[in-house]
C-alpha cells in the first residue's frame, strides 16, 4: 500500500484540461513540496513538476498545486504525447523516506 | 550532461544478495549537495525509495526492507552500490539509480533484476 493515494485512472480528450491529486499526510504533503512523475512505456521517470516549478524543457501546460494534505497536477490543453503513468512523491518527516503514490494512468482519449 | 548507468548481474537465486553498481558520467559526481539513491519498480507496480547515500558515505533506508539493504559509494570511480541480502521473489524489480538534490532529478534508465531458482 502506497503512503501517498492517487486515482488509478483518468482520462481526457485533446485539448481537455485535467487534473489528477495525491493525497497524503501531515508528515509528508502537508511539510514538503511535491515532485511529479511521467513514465511512458515503463521507461524511467522523469520529473514533469517540483512544487511549481517545471524542470527545464516541461511545457507550461503542466501546472500543480497543494493544499493542505493534497497536491494536484494539472495538465491544461491535453496532447496525445501526455499519455502515460504519473506518480506523485515528497519527503515524509516521520519515515525519513521519501514516499511515492500508487500512480495514475491518463489516457489521451 | 551527467548520466547515470546501473548495472547488475540480471537473476539472482532467493536467499542470495543482489549486488548493483551505479555508473555517473558527464558531471560532478563528489558535489557535497547531492545524495545518490536507489528505487525500484516491480513490474505493473508503483516506484519503492530503496535509500540514499550521501558522497561522505552517510546513508539511510527504507525500514520496509527490515535492513537488507546497504549502500556504498566509491568517488574515485564515481560509482555507487547497492547489496539486499536475502533476496526473495518479491525483490523482483526494475532497480534505478537517481542523484537526489531537491528531489530525485535524474535517474538511470533501470536495470531488470529477476529472483529466481
Amino acid at each position: 500500500q502506497s503512503a501517498l493515494t492517487q486515482e488509478a485512472s483518468v482520462s481526457g480528450t485533446v485539448g481537455q484540461k485535467v487534473t489528477l491529486s495525491c493525497t497524503g499526510n501531515s508528515n509528508n504533503i502537508a511539510r514538503y513540496p511535491v515532485v511529479w512523475y511521467q513514465q511512458i512505456s515503463h521507461g524511467a521517470p522523469k520529473a514533469v513538476l517540483f512544487g511549481n516549478s517545471l524542470p527545464s524543457g516541461i511545457p507550461p501546460r503542466f501546472s500543480g498545486s497543494r493544499s493542505g494534505t493534497t497536491a494536484s497536477l494539472t495538465v491544461s490543453g491535453l496532447q496525445p504525447e501526455d499519455e502515460a503513468d504519473y506518480y506523485c512523491s515528497t519527503w515524509d518527516f516521520s519515515l525519513s523516506i521519501w514516499v511515492f503514490g500508487g500512480g495514475t494512468r491518463l489516457t489521451v482519449l | 550532461q551527467v548520466q547515470l548507468q546501473e548495472s547488475g548481474p540480471g537473476l539472482v537465486k532467493p536467499s542470495q544478495t543482489l549486488s548493483l553498481t551505479c555508473t555517473v558520467s558527464g558531471g560532478s559526481f563528489s558535489s557535497g549537495s547531492y545524495y545518490w539513491s536507489w528505487i525500484r519498480q516491480p513490474a505493473g507496480k508503483g516506484l519503492e525509495w530503496i535509500g540514499r547515500i550521501s558522497t561522505t558515505g552517510r546513508s539511510s533506508y527504507n525500514p520496509s526492507l527490515k535492513s537488507r539493504a546497504s549502500m556504498s559509494i566509491d568517488t574515485s570511480k564515481n560509482q555507487f552500490s547497492l547489496q539486499l541480502t536475502s533476496v526473495t521473489v518479491a525483490d523482483t524489480a526494475t532497480y534505478y539509480c537517481a542523484r537526489v538534490e531537491d528531489f530525485p532529478d535524474l535517474w538511470g534508465q533501470g536495470a531488470l533484476l529477476s529472483v529466481s531458482s
